[in-house]
């Protein structure tokens, strides 16, 4: 099925630890996106990627690092996971048309 | 991007049209309006957008004014799957990829 589709959907994990967000879109998008979610507010844009090996920073990079060797795919990842990123992550694609934007169902990760 | 006012919640009657303002004073000539929402949990979900004509979709409509410095989005027969934040965002080209920054949102619920 065409969409986009983040894993895994729910992580728990320990300080210091490193983790990987995965992120796969169908569509060939060329614009890719990770937002975070924290309770209570809205999302807040971590990097974001304008084609394969073309990544940028959003608002809140300290402490993430992406790649984007393929257009499909976009992985976030957290090489020394804080409490402070207990979060829900959101990836999104642009369709390149309209504008719009499709996101995942969340990927949420809770750092003990 | 410019910057976007909304009211932090509202309530609605359920099959009564929910009227949501956005206040962007700052707009520039070639930004857009984009409305998304987001269901308890789910990722944000794209409604409507619109650069200065008011605008209709099976989801919504879109009033801008003629001033563009405020709009409306109408969700017309409101029911309680329309319970939900809605977030209102400007951003300057459909086509340029860069990012989309979601502020606070309104959260929006329909009652019975």
């Amino acid at each position: 099925d065409a969409g986009i589709t983040q894993s895994p959907r729910y992580k728990i994990t320990e300080t210091g630890r490193q983790v990987t967000l995965m992120c796969h879109q169908t569509w060939s998008h060329s614009y890719m996106f990770w937002y975070r979610q924290d309770l209570g507010h809205g999302l807040r844009l971590i990097y974001y990627s304008a084609a394969a090996d073309i990544t940028d920073k959003g608002e809140v990079p300290d402490g993430y690092v992406v790649s984007r060797s393929k257009t499909e795919n976009f992985p976030l990842t957290l090489e020394s996971a804080t409490r402070s990123q207990t979060s829900v992550y959101f990836c999104a694609s642009k369709q390149p048309n309209t504008g719009e934007l499709f996101f995942g169902e969340g990927s949420r990760l809770t750092v003990l | 991007d410019a910057k976007t006012t909304q009211p932090p919640s509202m309530d609605c009657a359920e099959g009564r049209a929910a009227n949501l303002p956005c206040n962007h004073s700052t707009i520039s000539g070639n930004e857009y309006v984009y409305w998304y929402r987001q269901i308890h949990s789910q990722g944000p979900q794209y409604i409507i957008h619109g650069l200065k004509n008011n605008e209709t979709n099976e989801m919504a409509s879109l009033i801008i004014t003629e001033d563009r410095k405020s709009s409306t989005l109408i969700l017309p027969h409101a029911t309680l799957r329309d319970t939900a934040v809605y977030y209102c965002i400007v951003r300057v080209d459909i086509a340029a990829g860069n990012k989309l920054t979601f502020g606070g949102g309104t959260r929006v619920l329909v009652k019975p």
